[in-house]
C-alpha cells in the first residue's frame, strides 16, 4: 500500500502481557516516529529512528517500552509487563525528510484489562 | 509550562466564516511548525507548514509565524462543516522531535 500501515489495529490484552505493535512505513522514507495519544490528548513523542538507529528515544515513559527498526524498514514498539496505564492508541507516522512533516498510520489502540 | 500550547477549545463558528485557530511554543530554537487536522477516530492529517516568519497560504488555509512572539496560528477561510476535526499544532525543535499541542477542536455550524 501507500500509506503507513500499522498492526494490530486493536489490541486487548491483560495486565502483565508482552505486546508487539507493528509499523511498515511509506516505501522510501528514511525516518520513523513513534507517537502515544491518550483520549482528548495531543501525540506524545516516543521514539524516533533515522534509518536502523534510534536517534531519539527520550519520550519512553520507562524500560518497559522498547522499539526497534533492524532492516531501516519495519519498526517493532515492544512493551513489556503491560499495565493499565499503557491503555492509548500508538501511532507510528513516516517522513521522507528530518524536517516534521509527519505520515501517520491509523494507529493501534491498545486495551489493557 | 507545556512545550506546545494550545486553546482546547471547542471554537464554533458558522459556516463561511474565518476560525482563527493559535498556538504558542516554548523553545525559541524551534525551527518549523506544522498544523495538522485530526478526524474523530482517525489520525492526524498534514495541513499546512511554516519555516519562516510572516503568511503562507494555500487555498482556504493561512499559517502566521511570529518566532520572536514564539506564536504560530492558522486561518480557515470560508470555513465549512467538513472542516469540523481537532487541530493540533506541531512544532519540530531540531534534532528531529516533532513536540505536539494537546489540539483545539473546531465545529462549524450549518
Amino acid at each position: 500500500g501507500a500509506g503507513v500501515s500499522q498492526t494490530p489495529s486493536n489490541k486487548v490484552t491483560e495486565k502483565g502481557k508482552y505486546v508487539e505493535l507493528r509499523c511498515d512505513p511509506i516505501s522510501g522514507h528514511t525516518a520513523l516516529y513513534w507517537y502515544r495519544q491518550s483520549l482528548g490528548q495531543g501525540p506524545e513523542f516516543l521514539i524516533y529512528f533515522q534509518g536502523t538507529g534510534a536517534a531519539d528515544d527520550s519520550g519512553l515513559p520507562n524500560d518497559r517500552f522498547f522499539a526497534v527498526r533492524p532492516e531501516g524498514s519495519v519498526s517493532t514498539l515492544k512493551i513489556q509487563r503491560t499495565e493499565r496505564g499503557d491503555s492509548a492508541v500508538y501511532l507510528c507516522a513516516s517522513s521522507p525528510s528530518n524536517t516534521g512533516e509527519l505520515f501517520f498510520g491509523e494507529g493501534s489502540r491498545l486495551t489493557v484489562l | 509550562q507545556k512545550e506546545v500550547e494550545q486553546n482546547s477549545g471547542p471554537l464554533s463558528v458558522p459556516e463561511g466564516a474565518i476560525a482563527s485557530l493559535n498556538c504558542t511554543y516554548s523553545d525559541r530554537g524551534s525551527q518549523s511548525f506544522f498544523w495538522y487536522r485530526q478526524y474523530s477516530g482517525k489520525s492526524p492529517e498534514l495541513i499546512m507548514f511554516i519555516y519562516s516568519n510572516g503568511d503562507k497560504e494555500d487555498g482556504r488555509f493561512t499559517a502566521q509565524l511570529n518566532k520572536a512572539s514564539q506564536y504560530v496560528s492558522l486561518l480557515i477561510r470560508d470555513s465549512q462543516p467538513s472542516d469540523s476535526a481537532t487541530y493540533l499544532c506541531a512544532v519540530n525543535t531540531g534534532g528531529f522531535k516533532t513536540i505536539f499541542g494537546a489540539g483545539t477542536r473546531l465545529f462549524v455550524k450549518a
